[in-house]
């Protein structure tokens, strides 16, 4: 079956850029009928959807984020990633890539997620 | 400050039922969007549980079941079992502002 996998530093300091990459194993990231997201669980706060992107490279942010963040898609590699620029202390969390499933009228859902990976925010 | 509401916690005894809410407002739920739910147990990624507001995914127990009636969805969770502790997020689609996906702030639900 489908599996991600996030990588990408761990401590990022404030004002820089936050990069991370999620390889998709078990399946093709361009089969089509799906969106790449990631999206993000921060301390005391609900998840929070980032945005996402498709295998033709289309992407749609979510608006409170959208001017920090990039995404970018390599089909050789498998491969999406996410930058996200100048990152305050607010921005410390666990970090999740997830395959969006591509619906009529925006029923999305998420299945599979990869781990997570915790990016601190910090001097 | 989650754009769905739903409670921080439940708890129940094994073998009884539990139901988690998840609230929303008139850009998302009660818009006609469906509710999705996922499970995150301790130290793993969140899983499918529930999708389009009450269909179970492969490989999910009957126990779970989920239901949507206007801007409120509910999750419940019958014959509670000690591996049912864990963390329960409903999610759905907002279109306000120009459109994105929204989670509730997360339960915990504790098996007693």
């Amino acid at each position: 079956q489908v599996q991600l996998q996030e990588s990408g530093p761990r401590l990022v300091k404030p004002s820089q850029t936050l990069s991370l990459s999620c390889t998709v194993s078990g399946g093709s990231i361009s089969s089509g009928g799906y969106y790449w997201s990631w999206i993000r669980l921060r301390p005391g706060k609900g998840l929070e959807w980032i945005a996402y992107i498709d295998d033709s490279g289309s992407t749609y942010n979510n608006p409170s984020l959208q001017s920090r963040v990039t995404l970018s898609v390599d089909p050789s590699k498998n491969q999406f990633s996410l930058r996200l620029r100048s990152v305050t202390a607010a921005d410390t969390g666990l970090y999740y890539c997830a395959r969006e499933e591509r619906n009529d009228d925006f029923q999305n859902w998420f299945d599979p997620w990869g781990q997570g990976t915790l990016v601190t925010v910090s001097s | 400050q989650s754009v769905l509401t739903q409670p921080p916690s439940v708890s129940g005894a094994p073998g009884q039922r539990v139901t988690i809410s998840c609230t929303g407002s008139s850009s998302n739920t009660g818009a006609g969007y469906d509710v999705h739910w996922y499970q995150q147990l301790p130290g793993t990624a969140p899983k499918l549980l529930i999708y389009s507001n009450n269909n179970r995914p492969s490989g999910v127990p009957d126990r779970f079941s989920g239901s949507k009636s206007g801007t409120s969805a509910s999750l419940a969770i019958t014959g509670l079992q000690a591996e049912d502790e864990a963390d329960y997020y409903c999610q759905s689609y907002d279109n306000s502002l120009s459109g994105f996906w929204v989670f509730g702030g997360g339960t915990k639900l504790t098996v007693l």
